[in-house]
Parts: structure tokens; sequence; C-alpha cells
């Protein structure tokens, strides 16, 4: 099946700092997805990015399908930022596939 | 819009019982998934259901997971017996076939 790998793994930043989030994954995709998981567990959507950029606030991300990566950039964060970020997939069946996810903390 | 609900929110079993968990998708939603989240790892499906069909099943564990999606509206997911590595959350999610998964707040499981 398809693989996906994030980067970092784990990231601290202090309040006001920028970052990038990495996503990689291993075949073509219909779908790609960022969440971000709350300390409470709950998924929250960011993007539906299957390809091109988008913007939300202080949020952004861009997918290149043609070399399988995503990124996701985080401007001026916010200890409200801190969670877990996932990047997933779906290659036409639908249902997703995950990465590792990375851990964001950030500090006052 | 009312969002994916779950139920219960948490619960505690010891090994070898059963347990039950519900979920209602959102309205007109004919997808829904189940997944499954280790703790430190990223969500893996369990099952699809298109309506009330099962689209696929391939990574639940039949031998002690069994769902389903009476009606093509809400679902529930049993386990029997539990054994403790099956303690994770088990998280709803449902789509409109179009784009985007919506998921719900999940049911952590503890299996002593």
């Amino acid at each position: 099946g398809i693989q996906v790998e994030q980067s970092p793994p784990d990231l601290i930043l202090q309040e006001g700092a920028n970052s990038t989030l990495r996503c990689n994954f291993s075949d073509s995709v219909n779908n790609l997805q960022w969440f971000h998981q709350n300390p409470w567990g709950q998924l929250i959507n960011l993007f539906y990015i299957p390809s091109g950029t988008k913007q939300n606030g202080r949020l952004s991300a861009t997918t290149v399908a043609t070399e399988r990566y995503s990124l996701l950039y985080i401007s001026s964060s916010q200890t409200t930022d801190s969670g877990v970020y996932f990047c997933a997939v779906d290659t036409g069946r639908r249902a997703l596939t995950f990465g590792s996810g990375t851990r964001l903390q950030v500090q006052p | 819009e009312a969002g994916v609900a779950q139920s219960p929110r948490y619960k505690i079993i010891e090994k070898r019982q059963s347990v039950a968990f519900w979920c209602n998708p959102i309205s007109g939603h004919a997808t829904l998934y189940w997944y499954q989240q280790i703790l430190g790892q990223g969500p893996k499906l369990l099952i699809q259901f298109q309506n009330n069909g099962v689209v696929d099943d391939s990574q639940l564990p039949k031998d002690r997971f069994s769902a389903e999606r009476l009606k093509g509206v809400d679902s529930t997911l049993k386990i029997q017996p539990a054994k403790l590595e099956d303690s994770a959350v088990y998280l709803c999610a449902s789509g409109n076939g179009l784009e985007t998964q919506y998921f719900g707040p999940g049911t952590r499981l503890l299996v002593l």
C-alpha cells in the first residue's frame, strides 16, 4: 500500500515563530488532507489539497502532486496551534491512509 | 450542520469482555468509516461502508471485531472478546463521496 511519511516527528516553537511541516507519499493520490488533532483528540480538517496551494488565515498548504509531497506552513504560531498535525491521502478507495504525524508544541 | 456523533466517549473494560461503540454520521453522508488510533500513531482504517454495504473490511480483525450499518445511517462497532492491544481511540468519519472526510470526537477504550 501507499506509504506516507511526515517530518519532523516533533517540533518545539516559541510563540510567534513560523514553521513548515512536510508530508511525502509514495504513489499518486486522489485526495490529500491535512488535519490538526487537538489535545482532546478531535481531528480538525485544515485543508483538502490534492494539488496546488491554499491559504486559511495563518495556515497555508502546498501540494506538488508530480513530486509526491505536500507542505503545511504555520505562520506567527500561537499556543493554541499545539497538537499533532496529520497528513492523510486517498488513492481512489476514499479511505484515508495517515502519516505518523508531527507533534507541535508552541511555548509562550 | 451537526457533526459526526460518537458514544460513549470513554470506556474501560477488562480483557475478554465485550464492548460496542456507536456512530451517527453527518446527515446525507453515504460513506462511513471506522478507524483505530493507537497512542502515538496515525489512525488506521478498520472498515468502510457505502450506504449499508461494506466496501473495505480487509484490515478488520474479524475473529473479534464486527461492524454493521443498518439502514445506511448510524453504525455500531463491536469487539468481542477484547484484548489488551485493543486499547486505542476508535474514530468514526463520514463523507459525501466528494472530498473531505469529517471525523467524530472518538471513543477512548482502555482494556485492563
